[in-house]
């Protein structure tokens, strides 16, 4: 069965500075990973997705993440935080012989400060 | 339209009642989802519509709830005798199948209150 852990479920940076938000998987097949992203008081958003091509992902608003099978990971990484990065991050997994069951993990809050 | 549509977009409802919420997915888009987002937690899996395929439905959390999807296109959520730990906001995505499921296009949700 596939479940997703995100490690941390508040990160706060300072403006400019690194963003790394971790996620591992579990699956039991090869996975399609996704991070999604909710800004306050709107819809969640597809920020990128991995499905078995290239191991390093990039996504919108200079979002990467890159998938390691060794370490099970899924860590999303922007070399500068901006303040309107500050959302609710979701790390998603999905088996390939089954798509139809997202599992979306807990969250992780990031919060950017001046 | 242009995006996923979902009403009510707040409803405040009385323990035992039935409410009815409802999604109108992306048009041409073949797979429709429901999940729940309670407060300060991820998102619950509910259910799955995938074209004429029967329904995944072994997020729903008890009989009281179901669903159904009209058409293909339009899905409609019941909740019979609410109860308070019912309270979320319940989502809404659809994706154009295959091997785009796992893009979902989220609406803005129903929140749902019980009191």
């Amino acid at each position: 069965a596939q479940s997703v852990t995100q490690l941390d479920s508040h990160v706060s940076v300072s403006e400019g500075t690194p963003v790394l938000l971790r996620c591992n998987y579990s699956s039991s097949y090869s996975p399609s990973l996704f991070w999604y992203v909710q800004h306050p008081n709107k819809g969640l958003q597809l920020l990128l997705k991995y499905t078995s091509a290239a191991t390093l992902v990039k996504g919108i608003n200079g979002f990467e993440a890159e998938f390691k099978k060794s370490e099970t990971s899924f860590h999303l990484t922007k070399p500068s935080a901006h303040m309107s990065d500050a959302a609710e991050y979701f790390c998603v997994v999905s088996d390939r012989n089954g798509y139809n069951k997202l599992i979306f993990g807990a969250g992780t809050r990031l919060a950017v400060h001046p | 339209g242009a995006g996923v549509s979902q009403s009510p977009s707040n409803k405040v409802t009385e323990k035992g009642k039935d409410v009815e919420l409802r999604c109108d997915p992306i048009s041409g888009h073949t797979a429709l989802y429901w999940y729940r987002q309670s407060l300060g937690q991820g998102l619950e899996f509910l259910i799955y519509f995938q074209g004429n395929s029967a329904p995944d439905k072994s997020g729903l959390p008890s009989d009281r709830f179901s669903a159904e999807r009209t058409g293909g296109s339009v899905s409609t959520l019941t909740i019979q005798r609410t109860q308070q730990e019912d309270s979320a906001v319940y989502l809404c995505a659809s994706s154009l199948g295959g091997q785009y499921t796992g893009e979902l296009f989220f609406g803005e949700g129903s929140r749902l209150t019980v009191l």
